[in-house]
């Protein structure tokens, strides 16, 4: 149980084109999932939490209008990172939150490279 | 300011050798503890979690960790590592949100 998602796995996009990345939990409802970002070598940096049917809540330094976050469902969020650029090249990874528990179950990530 | 701390960046074992990973944590009320696992390009898998209810918890794959409030540590170990177990360790806290150790590398001689 507890299985995370996320589509697409790998994208490879052009400089000011737009991706949208899902992620889904498939055996539990998630009231809460996060979104991550980790570079190559590194830790995972949260970058927002986004609450089924409110507006996402974003961490210190990440723009709100170039990577907005849908929760529109208590299974899927969406990340969409906007006017992408090749410094927003990275792995990001969603969580979803377990009800009821303070765990959170990962994704297995989307390797996004922008040209 | 509350963090926590993974002594070692990288950890390399023998096959068949014990496994110990450290993970120090700041913080004068014992908080929520998790180990979770990186394969190469994939998300992260829970290894295990501390919820207060024993010290010694079981995860996982062989692995165990132990709580110990005194010391402010929750080092993972497994005692005989296995080539799979090459992978990229993280410890995490739960302090309102979840914060991560910087992450140790394990690789495993054959």
């Amino acid at each position: 149980g507890a299985v995370v998602s996320q589509h697409p796995s790998r994208v490879i996009c052009k400089s000011g084109t737009s991706v949208k990345i899902e992620c889904r939990s498939l055996d539990f409802q998630a009231t809460t999932m996060f979104w991550y970002r980790q570079f190559p070598k590194k830790s995972l940096m949260l970058m927002a939490t986004s609450n089924e049917g409110s507006k996402a809540t974003y961490e210190q330094g990440v723009e709100k209008d170039k990577f907005l976050i849908n929760h529109a469902s208590l299974t899927l969020s969406t990340l969409t990172v906007t006017s992408a650029h090749p410094e927003d090249s990275s792995f990001y990874i969603c969580s979803a939150r377990l009800l009821g528990t303070d765990t959170q179950y990962f994704g297995p990530g989307t390797r996004l490279t922008v040209l | 300011a509350q963090s926590v701390t993974q002594l070692g960046s990288h950890v390399s074992v023998s096959e068949g050798a014990l496994v110990l990973l450290r993970c120090n944590y700041s913080s004068s009320v014992p908080p929520y503890l998790f180990w979770y696992v990186q394969y190469p390009n994939q998300g992260l898998q829970l290894l295990l979690k501390y919820t207060s209810a024993a010290t010694l918890v079981k995860g996982i794959n062989g692995f165990e960790a132990e709580f110990k409030k005194s010391e402010t540590s929750f080092h993972l170990t497994k005692p005989s590592a296995h080539m799979s177990d090459a992978a990229e360790y993280f410890c995490a806290v739960i302090w309102g949100k979840l914060s991560f150790g910087a992450g140790t590398t394990v690789t495993v001689r054959a």
